[in-house]
């Protein structure tokens, strides 16, 4: 079966300026997750999502994080603006449903680079 | 709140030895514990999980094992190869989103 796919792989902003990633979750999974990895760091949970509502947001920044799972598919993920320590690892995973009892698979992350 | 410690933070070994990875976590109350693997620049491999009524996972030369009351759980690699060079994570699942260490980097040395 095909993997959770993220795009892009690689983004290189300046301070201030907006960049937004895309997640698309494995078939099937009703439960998608969008992590932040700061270099040296496991992953920190930023939003849960069951279908296209929101399960837990409590760790994300809102006043310059927002995301959305359209149609309880694809996720988008959007900076804006962008701080030099927003620069991390954005890791997209989804799960099967119940989400507590079944494993999370990662996609390969977007590296974010803030200048 | 809950916080997952991995010890040693980097391990450096030959080829062929026999390794144990450790996990300590600070509330029982889990769900499951799972462990990954990261490659450098990449994301995350779920090589086991362990629901929080087993005490075990095999799969090939990895074993994981769960001591729920004690707050532990051990990452076995037996026979080390140079492959099997990354970073191992550990995390739980309880009443929080799923909880993270730092991860222990291993090198395999040929």
């Amino acid at each position: 079966e095909a993997g959770v796919a993220q795009s892009p792989r690689y983004k290189i902003i300046e301070k201030r300026q907006s960049v937004a990633f895309w997640c698309n979750p494995i078939s099937g999974h009703a439960t998608l997750y969008w992590y932040q990895q700061i270099l040296g760091q496991g992953p920190k949970l930023l939003i849960q999502f069951q279908n296209n509502g929101v399960v837990d947001d409590s760790q994300l920044p809102k006043d310059r994080f927002s995301a959305e799972r359209l149609k309880g598919v694809d996720s988008t993920l959007k900076i804006q603006p962008a701080k030099l320590e927003d620069s991390a690892v954005y890791l997209c995973a989804s799960s099967l449903d119940p989400q507590t009892l079944y494993e999370q698979y990662f996609g390969p992350g977007t590296r974010l680079t803030v200048t | 709140k809950q916080e997952v410690t991995q010890i040693p933070a980097a391990l450096s070994v030959p080829e062929g030895e026999n390794l144990v990875l450790n996990c300590s976590f600070t509330d029982s109350a889990i769900y499951n514990l799972q462990w990954f693997r990261q490659d450098p620049g990449k994301g995350l491999t779920s090589l086991l999980l362990i629901q929080s009524s087993q005490r075990e996972q095999t799969s090939g030369r990895l074993n994981a094992s769960l001591d729920k009351s004690s707050g532990r759980s051990t990452l076995y690699i037996a026979a080390s190869q140079p492959g099997d060079s990354a970073t191992y994570l550990c995390a739980v699942r309880g009443n929080t989103p799923l909880v993270f260490g730092k991860g222990t980097r291993l090198s395999v040395i040929a």
